[in-house]
């Protein structure tokens, strides 16, 4: 099925660690957002693209760094994991289109850093 | 500074009667705004949105009404069934830019049998 797809979709990492939190649609959207939700909060924008080669920042970017080569993939990297960023973390993409303002997220990545 | 707010953590009704949402916003440049149910370990869902220039749209049991001019709006279910249980996400974007949707913290819906 047409989507946005997270993996991995749980992973614990010690502190100091990195990882890649990976990304993909194929619905050839051009808008691509990272969220984080904490407990009893709303979701936060990391960082989103509108654009393959077009990276901007959101709300809360640090820690975290993006790419976007391909209109497909819009991976997350965590570089040195802190346990603030014990999260649940969603990606989404945006096509404009029809009354649904065209987003669509993924399942989430649960991460907890110890 | 939240520029979305819901200010009820959490609400309970009775199956067959009616929720209400209530969602407020601060930012007037906001002028497209969208309702998202989240089940657990799930992504959230797209449910019904309203742009600035209406006050009311329906679908099926879903309606969401706007008043601009006190930055509020609200979603009623009329009636509620149990699956509507799920957390309910208030969201405001202003459109022509980069489309970023900005949240409210979320209201918790339970529906009682």
């Amino acid at each position: 099925n047409a989507g946005v797809t997270q993996t991995p979709k749980f992973r614990i990492l010690k502190i100091g660690q990195s990882m890649t939190l990976q990304c993909a649609q194929d619905m050839n959207h051009n808008y691509m957002y990272w969220y984080r939700q904490d407990p009893g909060m709303g979701l936060k924008l990391i960082y989103y693209s509108v654009g393959a080669g077009i990276t901007d920042k959101g709300e809360v970017p640090n820690g975290y760094n993006v790419s976007r080569s391909t209109t497909e993939d819009f991976p997350l990297r965590l570089e040195l994991a802190a346990p603030s960023q014990t999260s649940v973390y969603f990606c989404a993409s945006n096509g404009r289109t029809g009354e649904d303002y065209g987003y669509t997220f993924g399942s989430g990545t649960r991460l907890t850093v110890v | 500074d939240q520029q979305v707010k819901q200010n009820s953590p959490s609400l309970s009704v009775q199956e067959g009667r009616i929720s209400i949402l209530n969602c407020d916003y601060t930012n007037s440049m906001f002028d497209y705004f969208l309702w998202y149910k989240k089940y657990p370990a799930e992504g959230p869902t797209f449910l019904i949105s309203i742009s600035s220039i209406k006050d009311k749209n329906e679908d099926g049991r879903f309606t969401v009404f706007l008043n601009k001019s006190a930055k509020h709006l609200s979603l009623h279910i009329v009636p509620s069934q149990p699956g509507d249980s799920a957390v309910y996400f208030c969201a405001a974007v202003t459109q022509g830019g980069s489309e970023k949707l900005v949240f409210g913290k979320g209201t918790k819906l339970t529906v009682n049998p």
